[in-house]
């Protein structure tokens, strides 16, 4: 079956570590995203990249880095410097050159303890 | 940035209740988009409406786009306990192409 799978589904971190939530799509989709959701907030967008070998920083880059290697896979890492790191994080694709509808994961609970 | 704010912030019906959210946004737009979330986990999208359609169906949902106002409206007809759920509308933003979410309405439907 198609589709986005994030992993881990849970994840806790100390203070002052790096960590990295993994994307993986089957669907090829050339767009990938990913979504900051904090409780009873709506989405927003850290990171996306059109293409491989390529992306931009959305309206919350601060504190995130990604790469995108391999059309499949959209890695982001939270790092050190992310003041305040404890959310949901939702990674996304788009059908290429399309302005319709996002294709979700499950998502990836982050806690910093 | 977020584009759409939806309103009511949360709704409570009966099962069979009509449910019926608001979003409205800001600026240019080229599609609206409403998608739900069960809690915690992913967002499935549920229907697009293009800014030169005024009302779109599918099944029991129903979308209205006013582009003039800047707004748009979700109706759930005859609503389900399964339908429980927080509900967003997303905006493509007409210069960057990226979509934009709002901050969602949290739907309770009590059986």
């Amino acid at each position: 079956d198609g589709g986005i799978t994030q992993s881990p589904k849970y994840l806790f971190r100390k203070e002052g570590q790096n960590v990295t939530l993994s994307c993986e799509q089957n669907l090829n989709h050339d767009a990938m995203y990913w979504y900051r959701q904090d409780p009873g907030q709506g989405l927003r967008l850290i990171y996306y990249s059109q293409i491989v070998n390529d992306f931009q920083k959305g309206d919350i880059a601060e504190g995130y880095s990604v790469s995108r290697e391999k059309k499949e896979s959209f890695p982001l890492t939270v790092t050190s410097a992310q003041k305040n790191p404890t959310a949901f994080y939702l990674c996304a694709s788009r059908v290429p050159g399309s302005r319709g509808e996002l294709f979700f994961g499950e998502g990836s609970r982050l806690t910093v303890l | 940035s977020q584009q759409g704010e939806e309103d009511p912030q949360a709704l409570s019906i009966q099962e069979g209740e009509n449910a019926t959210m608001n979003c409205s946004y800001k600026t240019s737009i080229n599609n609206l988009q409403w998608y739900r979330q069960n809690s915690g986990r992913g967002l499935v999208h549920l229907i697009l409406i293009r800014s030169n359609e005024r009302e779109k169906h599918s099944g029991r949902l129903r979308v209205t786009l006013d582009t003039s106002k800047k707004s748009s409206s979700l109706l759930i007809t005859a609503s389900r306990a399964a339908d429980t759920a927080s509900y967003f509308c997303a905006t493509a933003d007409g210069a960057t192409n990226k979509l934009i979410f709002g901050t969602g309405t949290l739907l309770a439907v009590q059986p």
